[in-house]
């Protein structure tokens, strides 16, 4: 079975703090992805990305960036994070674009931005 | 550009009940469609896909049909449980992939004895 480990379950950080969020799959797929989940608007795509070294931007990029160095990690990195930052945030991979390869998603980090 | 509109949650129901969650989309061309599920404390979960027009989805008793004519992939499901309470999220894909969804807002499902 496929394994999406996100690093932590709750994470509480101030204001203008640099915050990482880490996230690991065990399937050598090739596509991982970030969104953030908030009450009554869904999911919303952060950054994806479709290979090593590579990235693209989702539909709310804005006050976040990403870094996969290896294949199985992918890190969402918030600069100096914001009170509007405070969100659940979930990461997924998957194997290849295809229909017969859908979304495996973590189990979400509750970030707290004071 | 794309969107998924969702019924308005939460819907509560009482055991062996009929379910139906509304989903309607706009899309260009001809999207993927999902209704993904996530249980209490959990990561959201495939549960059922359709990838062309009048294509069933179904498992584990849900189903929705991929009805182009009115845009729409309502989930259903004959009889539901108690443990089939959850949050569903319909979403859309562009046509020939799985991923980079677009997400509805989500319906949360209370089932009870």
């Amino acid at each position: 079975d496929v394994k999406v480990t996100q690093s932590s379950r709750y994470l509480v950080k101030r204001t203008g703090e640099k915050v990482f969020l880490e996230c690991v799959q065990d399937m050598d797929h090739e596509n991982m992805f970030w969104y953030r989940q908030d009450p009554g608007l869904g999911l919303r795509l952060i950054y994806f990305s479709y290979d090593v070294k590579m990235k693209e931007k989702g539909d709310i990029p804005e006050g976040y960036s990403v870094s996969r160095e290896k294949k199985e990690r992918f890190s969402l990195i918030l600069e100096s994070a914001s009170t509007n930052q405070t969100s659940m945030y979930l990461c997924a991979s998957s194997r290849d674009t295809g229909t017969n390869s859908p979304l495996h998603f973590g189990n979400g980090t509750r970030l707290t931005v004071t | 550009g794309n969107s998924v509109t969702q019924m308005e949650g939460p819907v509560t129901l009482s055991e062996e009940a009929f379910l139906t969650i509304n989903c309607t989309y706009t899309a260009t061309g001809y999207p993927s469609l999902f209704w993904y599920v996530q249980y209490p404390g959990e990561g959201l979960q495939l549960l059922l896909k359709a990838t062309k027009a009048d294509d069933k989805g179904s498992n584990k008793g849900f189903e929705a049909t991929y009805r182009k004519e009115t845009t729409s992939f309502h989930l259903e499901k004959g009889s539901v449980q108690v443990s089939d309470s959850a949050v569903y999220f319909c979403a859309l894909s562009e046509p020939g992939t799985a991923s980079k969804l677009t997400f509805g807002t989500g319906t949360r499902l209370q089932v009870t004895l």
